[in-house]
C-alpha cells in the first residue's frame, strides 16, 4: 500500500524557515515526482511545485520561487519542502502529493496524499 | 496564467439527489483534467483523472466528462459520506499546474 507521511505541525515567528518532510513507502520511489500543494486556512488549493525522485529536476510557482527549496533523499524515500523568510500569509496546510511532470515522463494527477502538515506563523 | 472557474461554489442537496459540478478553463490547447473530493481536516483524494476515468476504489456513483473548456463532475445518487468540498485540477497549463476554487456540497 503506498503511504505518505509528513511531519509535525510547526510554529514559527516571521522570517523564519521551515522544513516539512514526507516520507514515502509502498511503492519504487524514483518512479514518480512529489508535488507540493498548500491550504490556507478556509481556503482552496494552491499548486507550490513538484520535484522529480529520479533526478531532482524541480518547478517552482512563480511567486513562491525565491523562498521555497524542494529536495528529496532517495535512500529513505524521504522529499522535504523548505520555506524561508516565513510571513503571516504563509500560514496553511502543507501536503505532499504523488504525481507530477518535473520533465521526462510526466504523471499528471496526484494518486495519493500525507496527511498535511500545519505550519502556523506568528509572532 | 489560465483561470479555472468551478461552479456553484457552494450548493445544498438532499441524499439520493443528482448533483453536477462545473470546471470551465480559460486553456484552450490540451487539458488533463482531475477532479478531487476533500473532506474536513483530511487531505483531497482523487476521484476521477483524465476527465473521464474513476479513480480505483471510487464509487460508480461518480462519473467525470466534457472536453474542450467544459468539464462536469457528477454525482448520480448522493449520499451521507459525499458531503465534501470538491475541486477540479488541471496539468500542462502555465503555472503547470491550476486549482480550481472549490464547490463545497452542503446537506440540505
Amino acid at each position: 500500500q503506498v503511504h505518505l507521511v509528513q511531519s509535525g505541525a510547526e510554529v514559527k515567528k516571521p522570517g523564519a524557515s521551515v522544513k516539512v518532510s514526507c516520507k514515502a513507502s509502498g511503492y519504487t520511489f524514483i518512479s514518480y515526482d512529489i508535488t507540493w500543494v498548500r491550504q490556507a486556512p478556509g481556503q482552496g488549493l494552491e499548486w507550490m511545485g513538484w520535484i522529480s525522485a529520479y533526478n531532482g529536476n524541480t518547478n517552482y510557482t512563480q511567486n513562491l520561487q525565491d523562498r521555497v527549496t524542494m529536495t528529496t533523499d532517495t535512500p529513505s524515500s524521504t522529499a522535504y519542502m523548505e520555506l524561508r523568510g516565513l510571513r503571516s500569509d504563509d500560514t496553511a496546510i502543507y501536503y505532499c502529493a504523488r504525481g507530477g511532470c518535473s520533465g521526462g515522463s510526466c504523471y499528471p494527477l496526484f494518486d495519493y496524499w500525507g496527511q498535511g502538515t500545519l505550519v502556523t506563523v506568528s509572532s | 496564467d489560465v483561470q479555472m472557474t468551478q461552479s456553484p461554489s457552494s450548493l445544498s442537496a438532499s441524499v439520493g439527489d443528482r448533483v453536477t459540478i462545473t470546471c470551465r478553463t480559460s486553456q484552450t490547447n490540451y487539458i488533463f483534467l482531475n477532479w478531487y473530493q476533500q473532506k474536513p481536516g483530511r487531505a483531497p483524494k482523487l476521484l476521477i483523472y483524465g476527465a473521464s476515468n474513476l479513480q480505483s476504489g471510487v464509487p460508480s456513483r461518480f462519473s467525470g466528462s466534457g472536453s474542450g473548456t467544459d468539464f462536469t463532475l457528477t454525482i448520480s445518487s448522493l449520499q451521507l459520506e459525499d458531503f465534501a468540498t470538491y475541486f477540479c485540477q488541471q496539468n500542462y497549463t502555465t503555472p503547470p499546474v491550476a486549482f480550481g476554487g472549490g464547490t463545497k456540497v452542503e446537506i440540505k
